[in-house]
């Protein structure tokens, strides 16, 4: 089946870095591709939407300023934490879908945490 | 508005009982539904699916029917392992735009030995 890769799976960074997530689509071309953070016991809450060559759509309450987004090719997306901060720490999940009707697939998750 | 209502965790079972999870499901338009399962530390899964009512979907021993008269999607598997410890979020489509998979908050079940 479809799989999506997303690097790294676990980083720890000092207060005020920015760290970058990968989220690549290795067997098929995603025109669409979502940003998730899941924290502890808790459901995935989506960040942002992004399709390959145009702006994020970001969520209501998401800081699009914190939150960087780039969809610059159909197989990549690039989800940066801009000035860490240990409220920042969190489980991040990239997914990806090929257009409008397909099925999303998932990464692995990314566990950030910010010390 | 579309909404999951998944029932709550933890729930702790011994090896080879029978699992249900409850899913129940709000939404304006004709969904599909799907059950995804999170293994520990890894992103999710899907698990089955069901595109119209009265669909059943399974894999893996899991199985699952659309039933639109209560709005249910409920998960069964008739003898849980202990690998089948996970996370398991009930979902809905609405549409074929812009983002509209919803999910429940996820049950954890711990299947012991």
């Amino acid at each position: 089946g479809a799989v999506v890769s997303q690097h790294p799976s676990r980083v720890i960074c000092k207060s005020g870095t920015s760290v970058k997530i990968e989220c690549r689509s290795l067997d098929f071309q995603a025109r669409t591709m979502f940003w998730y953070r899941q924290f502890p016991k808790q459901s995935l809450m989506l960040m942002a939407t992004s399709n390959e060559g145009s702006k994020a759509t970001y969520e209501q309450g998401v800081e699009k300023d914190k939150f960087l987004i780039n969809h610059a090719s159909l197989t990549l997306s690039t989800l940066t934490v801009t000035s860490a901060h240990p409220e920042d720490s969190s489980f991040y999940i990239c997914s990806a879908r090929a257009g409008e009707g397909q099925p999303q697939h998932f990464g692995d998750g990314t566990r950030l945490s910010i010390l | 508005g579309d909404s999951v209502t998944q029932m709550e965790g933890p729930v702790t079972l011994s090896e080879e009982a029978f699992l249900t999870i409850n899913c129940t499901y709000t939404a304006t338009g004709y969904p599909s539904l799907f059950w995804y399962v999170q293994y520990p530390g890894e992103g999710l899964q899907l698990l089955l699916k069901a595109t119209k009512a009265d669909d059943k979907g399974s894999n893996k021993g899991f199985e699952a029917t659309y039933r639109k008269e209560t709005t249910s999607f409920h998960l069964e598997k008739g003898s849980v392992q202990v690998s089948d410890s996970a996370v398991y979020f009930c979902a809905l489509l609405i549409g074929t735009g812009a983002n509209n998979l919803f999910f429940g908050t996820g049950t954890r079940l711990t299947v012991i030995p």
